[in-house]
C-alpha cells in the first residue's frame, strides 16, 4: 500500500498571501487529521475529517480551514498569511478514527516571509 | 480535558544502556495511549499503542510501554539503546468517542552516545 502523500513538500509564502496543501491518505483510509508542529509549540492539532464532514477542530483561528472531497483526500487553507504559521503541517489518516493508529505524511514545510 | 506531560525534552543515553522517556497523562475516560517516533525530516511513525487490551504493550524495535492507570502513566522502555534510536518520541492520547482528537505530548528528544 502507498503511504500517505502531502504535496508539495516545501512552499516559501509571503505574509498575506494564502496557500492550500494537500494530503492523499492511504487507501481505504476515511479519517484524516492536520497536525501544525513548531519548535515552540509542539504537535497541535487542526482539525479531523471523517466522510468529507469536521469532526473535531482545534484551537485556531478561522484563517485556518479544511476539506475532505469524496475520495478521503484532504486540503487545508490557510488564508492572509502570518509570521507565526511557519511550521511543518502534517497530515494523518486512519481507518476511522478513535483508537485506530494513524500513518502519518512526510509533511510540507511552510515557511512565511 | 486531556493532556500528556512528557518529562525531560532531552534524554542522552549510551549504546546499549536502557531507555526510559516518561509519559504522564490526563483523560477523563479510559484513553486509547500511543507512542510515535520521528527521525529528522520526517514524519511521525508509531512505535506501538495501548487500546486496553493488555497493560504492557510490544512495539517494534524491542520497544514496550506499560500502561499504569494508578499513576496515569505510560513510560516507553527498551533494554538496549542503539545508535538508530536517536531520534524524537511523541507520547499522545486519544479519546475514541465523538470523534478524533489526538494530544501530543510535547517530545523528549533521544541522543545516544557511541
Amino acid at each position: 500500500k502507498a503511504g500517505v502523500t502531502q504535496t508539495p513538500r516545501y512552499l516559501i509564502k509571503t505574509r498575506g498571501q494564502q496557500v492550500t496543501l494537500s494530503c492523499s491518505p492511504i487507501s481505504g483510509h476515511r479519517s484524516v487529521s492536520w497536525y501544525q508542529q513548531t519548535p515552540g509549540q509542539g504537535l497541535q492539532f487542526l482539525f479531523e475529517y471523517f466522510s468529507e464532514t469536521q469532526r473535531n477542530k482545534g484551537n485556531f483561528p478561522g484563517r485556518f480551514s479544511g476539506r475532505q472531497f469524496s475520495n478521503s483526500r484532504s486540503e487545508m487553507n490557510v488564508s492572509t498569511l502570518e509570521l507565526g504559521d511557519s511550521a511543518l503541517y502534517l497530515c494523518a489518516s486512519s481507518c476511522a478514527g478513535g483508537g485506530d493508529e494513524q500513518f502519518f505524511g512526510p509533511g510540507t514545510r511552510l515557511t512565511v516571509l | 480535558a486531556q493532556s500528556v506531560t512528557q518529562l525531560g525534552s532531552h534524554v542522552s543515553v549510551s549504546e546499549g544502556a536502557l531507555v526510559l522517556l516518561r509519559c504522564n497523562y490526563s483523560s477523563s475516560v479510559p484513553p486509547y495511549l500511543f507512542w510515535y517516533v520521528q527521525y529528522p525530516n520526517q514524519g511521525l511513525q508509531l512505535l506501538l499503542k495501548y487500546t486496553s487490551a493488555a497493560t504492557l504493550v510490544k512495539g517494534i524495535n524491542d520497544f514496550e510501554a506499560e500502561f499504569k492507570k494508578s499513576e496515569t502513566s505510560f513510560h516507553l522502555t527498551k533494554p538496549s539503546a542503539h545508535m538508530s534510536d536517536a531520534a524524537e518520541y511523541f507520547c499522545a492520547v486519544t479519546r475514541g468517542t465523538g470523534g478524533f482528537k489526538t494530544i501530543f505530548g510535547a517530545g523528549t528528544r533521544l541522543f545516544v552516545k557511541a
